[in-house]
């Protein structure tokens, strides 16, 4: 197990259609949290997970935004009616009950047209 | 909620001098402080960290300090190479874990030679 995976590593979309992101975290971590970073900020927290449950959304987590953890291991991240706005890097990260600390992933790339 | 401020947004040294970076939190309930590297392109990595118990924590050439009555904490690096030029982010988490970090807006480190 060699780290945190995320698919695609690009995404170029259009205005208005739906989008979904994989993650994988590292196989013993069951902690997952995506994280939103645009150019030039700091990641911004979106939701986590223990296991499969989510445990907290962010405001900044619209009604299009919805993620899942169904399985307790991989989870996806669905933006529904893109829009220009939600062009940003979407990094995933993950780590061990009662451990500090995340190793991210190296990020979805989306890029609204 | 916690708010972090980081200063400078922008940092260059000579190789050999010293770099500070200063963030300041606003949530006295934070109890958990990280430190991420991001070369460009790349995922955040953790590079220290430090946990409210401790004023200070170093790691080789990287040292952390923690003031929690006047809530900041900086990351000090000494005898910098052009390799860790980078843009570097703290971080804050509140409630005693990793479960949610609010970060900094980044400093950009420019190591010249």
């Amino acid at each position: 197990d060699t780290g945190v995976s995320q698919n695609p590593r690009h995404k170029i979309t259009k205005r208005g259609q739906n989008v979904t992101f994989r993650c994988d975290p590292i196989s013993e971590h069951n902690r997952l949290y995506w994280y939103r970073q645009t150019l030039g900020q700091g990641p911004e927290f979106l939701t986590y997970f223990q296991n499969e449950a989510q445990l907290e959304k962010s405001r900044l987590l619209s009604d299009r935004f919805s993620a899942e953890r169904p399985k307790g291991s991989f989870s996806t991240l669905e933006i529904q009616r893109t829009e220009q706005g939600d062009s940003a890097m979407y990094l995933c990260a993950s780590s061990l009950p009662g451990r500090y600390g995340y190793t991210f992933g190296s990020g979805t790339r989306l890029t609204v047209v | 909620g916690e708010n972090v401020e980081q200063h400078p947004s922008t940092l260059s040294v000579q190789e050999g001098d010293s770099a500070v970076i200063k963030c300041t939190y606003s949530d006295s309930a934070s109890n958990y402080f990280p430190w991420y590297k991001q070369e460009l392109g790349k995922r955040p990595q953790l590079i220290i960290d430090i946990r409210s118990n401790v004023g200070e924590k170093k790691d080789q050439r990287i040292a952390v300090t923690l003031n929690k009555t006047a809530k900041h904490f900086s990351l000090h690096i000494t005898e910098t190479q052009p390799e860790d030029s980078a843009v570097y982010f703290c971080a804050a988490s509140i409630g005693g874990t990793a479960s949610k970090l609010t970060f900094g807006t980044g400093t950009r480190l420019q190591v010249t030679l």
